[in-house]
């Protein structure tokens, strides 16, 4: 079974403070990983995949199997980084499995 | 392009009442989607078309029907409509799969009272 755990339901930062949004995945093959994010009174989005090692708006995330977890991070966060932050899982089908979300505030 | 579409944004329905929400897309993407997001539970996936004329079930696909006659549209439907339907409902659409981003509507609040 495919499963995403994102535990952190709220985090809350200080603007210029490091954030790490957590993602756990449960997948027996190879995953694609994924962050979608949905700030306030837009579209859920693509921030960033982990097959493109790309760095979107200061974020990265890094595929680690071993501890099959696919982290978010930002060295200093900015008050527009304040979002809904979804991880989702593509293992095997068309089918994207997403966590419940972490709902970051990056306070002044 | 206008992206994905949704309509209607919003819509309060009667238990057993029937309706049809509308999603259209015009960047030529041949899988579609459709999900609900409940609060705090993330998105769940209803049904899913890999082209015009496929479709196929998700993680909750109970009371709900999808048809896919044309590549730019992907109706959900509601034939009785109930309380435990109340969720937000999003469609998205992307080209083939294999990475590649979702691109989602706007979004469909519905209410079943």
């Amino acid at each position: 079974a495919q499963r995403v755990t994102q535990p952190e339901k709220l985090l809350s930062v200080f603007k210029g403070a490091p954030v790490e949004l957590k993602c756990n995945y449960s997948y027996s093959g190879s995953p694609e990983l994924f962050w979608y994010v949905q700030y306030s009174r837009q579209r859920l989005q693509l921030l960033l995949r982990h097959i493109s090692r790309e760095s979107i708006k200061g974020f990265t995330a890094d595929l680690n199997k071993g501890e099959t977890s696919f982290h978010l991070k930002k060295p200093f966060a900015q008050e527009e980084d304040s979002a809904m932050y979804y991880c989702a899982l593509k293992g095997g089908s068309e089918k994207l499995v997403f966590g419940k979300g972490t709902k970051l505030t990056v306070n002044p | 392009n206008a992206g994905v579409t949704q309509t209607p944004k919003f819509r309060i329905l009667k238990i057993g009442q029937s309706m049809t929400l509308q999603c259209a897309q015009d960047m030529n993407h041949n899988y579609m989607y459709w999900y609900r997001q409940d609060p705090g539970m993330g998105l769940k996936l209803i049904y899913y078309s890999v082209g015009a004329g496929i479709t196929d079930k998700g993680e909750v696909p109970n009371g709900y029907n999808v048809s896919r006659s044309t590549t730019e549209d992907f109706p959900l439907r509601l034939e009785l409509a109930a309380p435990s339907q109340t969720s937000v409902y999003f469609c998205a659409s992307s080209y083939r799969n294999s990475y590649n981003e979702q691109f989602f509507g706007p979004g469909t609040r519905l209410t079943v009272l």
